[in-house]
């Protein structure tokens, strides 16, 4: 069926890096662009970047700008989010997010998402 | 950036009352070209990921109950829930897609009263 599931986070001191992945199946993962998008504990949804469906075109949030990269393997249907230099501010359940479609608008609209893969940032 | 900002934080709602939450964009999400808002709202149910409920505004996607509508245009909107359920106790947030940095509100918590 269709779905999304994230992996990788953990605990990680601050400064040092994880690389979180999303497995994708059930759809056509190559014509999508993908997103991340998190949540601290108890606070509301931040979107973290964005990569088009060719990797071409990559945007990110100002917070995370210069320290994450998105990237993807279409070969293997994955996303990924490498996540370097990370903050205490970092903490949070990261998902991944298919958009409704690929036209204008559609693309940054989140019509499936993951469960979510939880990261603590914590001396 | 483009802020958007709920409200109200919370609300407790009578099962069968109305519940109406109110989003508003630092500037217009409105785009001329095609007259079309670009908000969406998303429900989100503790422990889970959030939920498409409604896109371009008012379009409701498929197999959310009639009770949800979505209505506003420009900087001002607000979502409906007709008779509040008790399944639909969550979070509730909007967001907008007119431009990047893609934006969130804060969420507003809908209780039962």
């Amino acid at each position: 069926q269709v779905q999304l599931v994230e992996s990788g986070g953990g605990v990680v001191q601050p400064g040092r890096s994880l690389r979180l992945s999303c497995a994708a199946s059930g759809f056509s993962f190559s014509s999508f662009g993908m997103h991340w998008v998190r949540q601290a504990p108890g606070k509301g949804l931040e979107w973290v970047a964005v990569t088009s469906y060719d990797g071409s075109k990559k945007y990110y949030a100002d917070s995370v700008k210069g320290r994450f990269t998105i990237s993807r393997d279409d070969s293997s249907n994955t996303l990924y989010l490498q996540m370097n230099s990370l903050r205490t501010e970092d903490t949070a359940v990261y998902y991944c997010a298919k958009p409704l479609g690929t036209s204008s608008g559609t693309d940054f609209i989140f019509s499936l998402w993951g469960q979510g893969t939880p990261v603590t940032v914590s001396s | 950036d483009i802020v958007m900002t709920q409200s109200p934080d919370s609300l407790a709602v009578s099962l069968g009352e109305r519940a109406t939450i109110n989003c508003w964009s630092s500037q217009s999400v409105l785009y001329s070209a095609n007259n079309r808002n670009y908000l969406a709202w998303y429900q989100q149910k503790p422990g889970q990921p959030p939920k498409l409920l409604i896109d371009w505004a008012s379009a409701r996607e498929s197999g959310v109950p009639d009770r949800f509508s979505g209505s506003g245009s420009g900087t001002d909107f607000t979502l409906t829930i007709s008779s509040l359920q008790a399944e639909d106790v969550a979070v509730y947030y909007c967001q907008q897609y007119f431009s990047t940095p893609l934006t969130f509100g804060g969420g507003t918590k809908v209780e039962i009263k």
